[in-house]
């Protein structure tokens, strides 16, 4: 089972930020949040990934708690390309198996 | 384009066919992955090659068997499939890095229907 928890789906306007919050109680001291995005019926697309610190790439932004038990994956203005499902997953370096769920699936309105 | 290429983008076979599924990457890495997602359902890790070495394989039926000659080409050779086998089939590929984090990065997937 995924260690992670994840809202269905979600809705944002065009222009507008989406938040997308992640729940991993159970993290353990070694495990990256990593985020990635699926448009319908590519491959997933590496989005961003952190540790203990806030990070910020070209793509989004993101924001781990102190406690590391939640994050949230943020788009700072959304696209209607952005519409996609969004997987956010636990990964220690010495494991290969990433343990993949549903996701949320974000709709980005115009 | 994420370095990951996958052939063919679409397949349809029988259930008494033979076919093969190719992947390849362009990003120096040396180990690959197979996965299965089935409509509805979660990624699912099939097979993980390091060096050429499979060195994961999860419980997955031997109709389906993979070949890695090298760390930039992984195949998946299809044979008397069910229609239950119907599903996006992704490779991946990291850098298999010991220490820190290892990010995968997907090929486009192959859509496969099993008739």
């Amino acid at each position: 089972d995924a260690k992670t928890t994840q809202p269905p789906s979600m809705d944002c306007a065009e222009g507008r930020a989406a938040n997308l919050p992640c729940n991993h109680s159970t993290i353990s001291g070694n495990e990256y949040v990593y985020w990635y995005r699926q448009i319908h019926s590519q491959g997933p697309q590496y989005i961003i990934h952190g540790l203990k610190n806030n990070e910020t790439n070209e793509m989004a932004s993101l924001i781990i708690t102190e406690d590391r038990k939640s994050s949230t994956l943020i788009l700072p203005h959304a696209t209607l390309r952005d519409t996609a499902v969004y997987y956010c997953i636990l990964h220690a370096g010495n494991n290969r198996k990433l343990i993949w769920g549903l996701g949320t699936s974000l709709a980005v309105n115009p | 384009e994420t370095g990951v290429t996958q052939t063919p983008r679409h397949l349809v076979m029988g259930m008494t066919n033979k076919k093969s599924l190719k992947c390849e990457q362009h990003l120096g890495h040396n180990a690959m992955y197979w996965y299965k997602q089935s409509a509805k359902k979660p990624l699912e890790l099939m097979f993980v090659y390091n060096f050429k070495e499979q060195t994961e394989n999860n419980s997955v039926p031997s109709r389906f068997s993979p070949e890695c000659p090298n760390s930039s080409h992984l195949f998946l050779h299809l044979h008397t499939l069910q229609p239950e086998d119907s599903a996006l089939y992704l490779c991946a590929s990291s850098q298999d890095k010991t220490s820190g984090t290892d990010t995968q990065y997907f090929g486009p997937g192959t859509r496969l229907t099993v008739l």
